[in-house]
């Protein structure tokens, strides 16, 4: 079945290191990728998608590239900041009138 | 546009007792869903609509009932409270079945079993 796989946390980072957040999946056709983001006490909030090879979404400084040679959608961005500490959860949507398969959500911390 | 709109925010529960957690878009989404989220699980689907009258189970429906007699409303049961039952509810909404649609999340309700 699909599924989607992402590095386990927590990740502690200091302020201005470059960030990635590994995520692979598991799906038969072309799937919808995307990257959600959880601040504390709030709910999930899409932070970026791909619908295609190639694609790369990005959105308030984060990037992820969907390769589907290798299956991956990883998270990155350049200089993190204190305000990006947060979950953050991949996940795919494989087909018309599937529902969409999260991961199990990497809680990251960054450091002033 | 208030988006996906879940209350309570809070709710403390004694075993047995029932209730129900209301979900409610304005934004004529067709998909809706509910969600559970417990430390290191992840999010589990317990129960999703892809249209008024319509619902169907997910992963863990066991103790949890939900009907959608509107587009707009999507209500999660709970028939007899359990401390198993403790975590934080999310409701989500998706404006139809295509795969680039994305969901849209309520700030969810945390309730305590005691």
């Amino acid at each position: 079945g699909n599924s989607v796989t992402q590095m386990e946390g927590p990740v502690t980072l200091s302020e201005e290191a470059f960030l990635t957040i590994n995520c692979t999946y598991t799906a038969t056709g072309y799937p919808s990728l995307f990257w959600y983001v959880q601040y504390p006490g709030e709910g999930l909030q899409l932070l970026l998608k791909a619908t295609k090879a190639d694609d790369k979404g990005s959105n308030k400084g984060f990037e992820a590239t969907y390769r589907k040679e290798t299956t991956s959608f990883h998270l990155e961005k350049g200089s993190v900041q204190v305000s990006d500490s947060a979950v953050y959860f991949c996940a795919l949507r494989a087909n018309r009138d599937d529902k969409i398969i999260f991961g199990k959500g990497t809680r990251l911390h960054i450091l002033p | 546009n208030a988006g996906v709109t879940q209350t309570p925010k809070f709710q403390v529960l004694k075993t047995g007792q029932s209730m129900t957690l209301q979900c409610a878009q304005d934004m004529n989404h067709e998909y809706m869903s509910w969600y559970r989220q417990d430390p290191g699980m992840g999010l589990r689907l317990i129960h999703y609509s892809v249209g008024a009258g319509i619902t169907d189970q997910g992963e863990v429906p066991n103790g949890y009932n939900v009907s959608r007699s509107t587009t707009e409303d999507f209500p999660l049961r709970l028939l007899s409270a359990a401390p198993s039952q403790t975590s934080v509810y999310f409701c989500a909404s998706s404006l139809g079945g295509a795969s680039n649609y994305g969901y849209t999340f309520g700030s969810g309700t945390r309730l305590t079993v005691v």
